[in-house]
This record gives C-alpha cells, structure tokens and sequence, in this order.
C-alpha cells in the first residue's frame, strides 16, 4: 500500500534553515509527482510547490521563490524540501502529498512534520 | 491566482442531517479542476472527491461533489458521526494551486 512517512518535528531559529523528507513506499517513486503543503496552526492549507522525482524539475509557489529548495533521491524513494531564512510565521506543519499521473490533486498525504520557528 | 471562497465557516448540524458546503472561485477553475478533502485533528487531510464530482477510492456515496466554472458544492447526504471534520477545497485548473479557507462542519 502507499505510504509517505515523513522525518519527525523540528525546533529551529529565526534566521536558520530546515529539511524535511518524506519517503515513499508501496509505487513507483519516480512515477508520481510529490507535492508541499504546509498549515500554520489552527489555519487553513497553503500549497508550497512540487517535484518531479523523475527529472528532478520543479515549480515553487511564487511566495517561496528563493526560500524553498525541493530535492529527491530516487536510490531511496525519498523526497526532501528545504526552507531557509526561517521566521516565526513559518511555524507550521509540513505534508508532502502525491499527485496522480496528469493531476494536481492529491490522493496521499504524508503524516506531517511540525516545524517549530522560535528565539 | 485563483481564491477560493468557501461558506459557511461553520456548519451546524445534527447527525443523519444534510450538509452542503460551497465553495467559490474568483475566477473559472478550468477542466472542473476542483477536489474536495476532509480533515480531522492532528491528521493529514484525506481526498474524498476530484475532479469536482468524482469519489475517491473509498469513498461512501453519501459524498457528492457538483458544480463548474466559480461555483461548487460537496454535499454529505446524511451525516454520520465521523463527518464532523473540516472540509477544503482546492482548485488545479492553474499553475499556482490554492485552497479555500475550509468550512467546519461541527455537531450541533
């Protein structure tokens, strides 16, 4: 079955960085776009960008052009998005998702990571 | 980028109950590019319908999604316990994806 299971919650600075992965079992990685969607506390859900794991092309959310850097390493099934320059507003949970082959919806989600911006 | 408006906010109800929830866009998602997710507390969302109409695997058919163009509704046909959850939106037609704001369908 599929599965996305995420690294677990972090703690960080203002000002530092952060990387989350997520590896992907039970489908072909490299067969699937991986998607970011992040959610403040108590907040809705707001769409950070995605990857494709089979070329390693991407297309981030303009909010987070030069901020977001998104990764995959398919000799492990995993996917990785980094966010540097962090600021308090970016406390939040972080999903990865799949989307299915030609959509933009998103039919797995991985359990979250909470990442934690605080002095 | 498309905003995505969904009402109510809050939606209370009583178990077996109808709910209809909508959600407008500020501009025309194209394709019908519009899925519908669920979200209980301290867990992912989950996709319920895609393509604005379409169940997902799973799904029970007392899910339904409808509508075009701006406008469109995910109606829940009789409420059973574990639907009392927070329900989003979310629009594919265009490059930037969004999300509504979510609408809370709470036990009354």
């Amino acid at each position: 079955q599929v599965q996305l299971v995420q690294s677990g919650a972090e703690v960080k600075k203002p000002g530092a960085s952060v990387k989350v992965s997520c590896k992907a079992s039970g489908y072909t990685f490299t067969g699937y776009y991986m998607h970011w969607v992040r959610q403040a506390p108590g907040q809705g859900l707001e769409w950070m960008g995605r990857i494709n794991p089979n070329s390693g092309g991407t297309n981030y959310a303009q909010k987070f052009q030069g901020r977001v850097t998104m990764t995959r390493d398919t000799s492990i099934s995993t996917a990785y998005m980094e966010l540097s320059r962090l600021r308090s507003d970016d406390t939040a949970v972080y999903y990865c998702a799949r989307a299915p082959r030609g959509r933009q919806y998103f039919d797995y989600w991985g359990q979250g990571t909470l990442v934690t911006v605080s002095s | 980028e498309i905003v995505l408006t969904q009402s109510p906010a809050t939606l209370s109800l009583s178990p077996g109950e109808r709910a209809t929830l909508s959600c407008g866009a500020s501009q025309s998602v194209s394709s019908s590019y519009l899925a519908w997710y669920q979200q209980k507390p301290g867990l992912a969302p989950r996709l319920l319908i895609y393509d604005a109409s379409s169940r997902a695997t799973g799904i029970p058919d007392r899910f339904s999604g409808s509508g075009s163009g701006t406008d469109f509704t995910l109606t829940i046909s009789r409420l059973e316990p574990e639907d009392f959850a927070v329900y989003y939106c979310q629009q594919y037609g265009s490059s930037l994806l969004t999300f509504g704001g979510g609408t809370k369908v709470e036990i009354k």
